[in-house]
């Protein structure tokens, strides 16, 4: 099975920063990855898929970029609105494995 | 609106079962491929089966493969998830979501607690 091992696993930073998260594949996954947000005791939101493409409605401040193991998740000048969980997921072959996710705090 | 809505949730001992339904509105049902994700409490999110519009394609993650059974009634436009053999690491969220580009819409989420 295809492992997704995100990193970090917590971030603290400013409104303002510019962050990135990295998520890597065990094998080659071509461009079949996805990256949602999740904010405290809500459902998550697909924010990116086929690596870089935006889902409808996602500021330009988010970012999606890799391909084959290595990608990341880029967002510009933070807002408060960003904080939460970030999560990225395959979609190659039969199984949809989610990475471990990485939390983003206000520091 | 697009809308998915679980229900089903609760406390269920060890070794039980419990079927959880996921109502869709605003969108054409029968056209799309649905998922099951589960979160347990303070955890990541794990995805647990797949059913394809027809309901001729359908996959499991092997922690749930032989316990868990997805369904769907597309004339009714609900999704099913019946769970057997629970156990305490069933114990999570159980949210549907749409596989449109992929997960492209979720619900809410529906809680199961597997516990004596």
């Amino acid at each position: 099975d295809i492992q997704m091992t995100q990193s970090p696993a917590s971030l603290s930073a400013s409104v303002g920063e510019t962050v990135t998260i990295t998520c890597r594949a065990s094998e080659n996954i071509y461009s079949y990855l996805a990256w949602y947000q999740q904010k405290q005791g809500k459902s998550p939101q697909l924010l990116v898929y086929n690596a870089k493409t935006l889902a409808e409605g996602v500021p330009s401040r988010f970012s999606g970029s890799g391909s084959g193991t290595q990608f990341s998740l880029k967002i510009n000048s933070l807002q408060p609105e960003d904080f939460g969980s970030y999560y990225c997921q395959h979609h190659y072959g039969t199984l949809y494995t989610f990475g471990g996710g990485t939390k983003l705090e206000i520091k | 609106d697009v809308q998915l809505v679980e229900s089903g949730g609760g406390l269920v001992q060890p070794g039980g079962s419990r079927k959880l339904s996921c109502a869709a509105s605003g969108f054409t049902f029968s056209s799309f491929g649905m998922h099951w994700v589960r979160q347990a409490p303070e955890k990541g999110l794990e995805w647990v089966a797949y059913i394809s519009s027809g309901s001729s394609t359908i996959y499991y993650a092997d922690t749930v493969k032989g316990r868990f059974t997805i369904s769907r009634d597309n004339p009714k436009n609900t999704l099913f998830l019946q769970m057997t053999s629970l156990r305490s690491e069933d114990t999570a969220m159980y949210y549907c979501a749409r596989a449109g580009t992929y997960f492209d819409v979720w619900g809410a989420g529906t809680t199961v607690t597997v516990s004596s």
